[in-house]
């Protein structure tokens, strides 16, 4: 079975700092890797995935995050934090069963920007 | 034009009530699912419907009972809630169940039990 696992429940950080949100994964077979943002009070919505194609992928709001297969890691990172960048941050694994799929994620991250 | 959308936002309701949860997709999605969000952010599946048809039933209760009345909505009834029932429910839909498909979620309803 598949699983992540997301290193800090909690990552504060300076206006204009870097972010480095941790998660790394478990699994038996190449994975499919997400990282889902939920703001305060709001649904889940895909930052970016990984689908064995490249190994850097960009998603949106400027993250992004690299699959290293070595380190069995997908680390979520962005060059300069903005004090909208503040939310949960989810890592999540593909997990196919039967043909159906279902998500599995990690336990969050809370970022916190500090002006 | 909300892509994916719950009714109601926020469900506040006594121990032994039974009460419904309802979603529906825009987006001629095939899959849809709830997932449960606890108080401490952990967020899991509890079950998938496709064309549907039940296709992921995690461990829940038995007394949450899916209903989808047709692909584009996806229903969930609870029955004789518990307090440990409290949390956020997100509904969710794909395109398909197979292969690689963004789920797309809703706002979430909150749910508490007194």
């Amino acid at each position: 079975a598949q699983s992540v696992t997301q290193l800090g429940s909690h990552v504060s950080v300076s206006e204009g700092a870097l972010v480095l949100l941790r998660c790394n994964y478990s699994s038996s077979v190449p994975p499919y890797l997400f990282w889902y943002v939920q703001y305060p009070n709001q649904g889940l919505q895909l930052l970016l995935k990984y689908t064995s194609a490249a190994t850097l992928v960009k998603g949106i709001n400027g993250f992004e995050a690299e699959f290293k297969k070595s380190e069995t890691s997908f680390h979520l990172t962005k060059p300069s934090a903005h004090m909208s960048d503040a939310a949960e941050y989810f890592c999540a694994v593909r997990q196919s069963l039967e043909g159906a799929q279902k998500l599995v994620f990690g336990q969050g991250t809370r970022l916190t920007i500090n002006p | 034009d909300t892509a994916v959308s719950q009714t109601p936002k926020y469900l506040v309701t006594q121990m032994g009530n039974d009460k419904s949860i309802k979603c529906e997709q825009n987006l001629g999605h095939d899959t849809m699912y709830w997932y449960k969000q606890d108080s401490k952010k952990f967020l899991k599946i509890m079950f998938s419907y496709n064309n549907k048809e039940l296709i992921i039933n995690e461990t829940v209760p038995n007394r949450f009972s899916p209903k989808s009345p047709d692909k584009a909505h996806l229903n969930l009834h609870i029955n004789s809630l518990e307090l440990g029932d409290s949390a956020v429910y997100f509904c969710a839909s794909s395109q398909s169940a197979g292969g690689w498909n963004e789920q797309f979620f809703g706002p979430g309803t909150r749910l508490t039990v007194l």
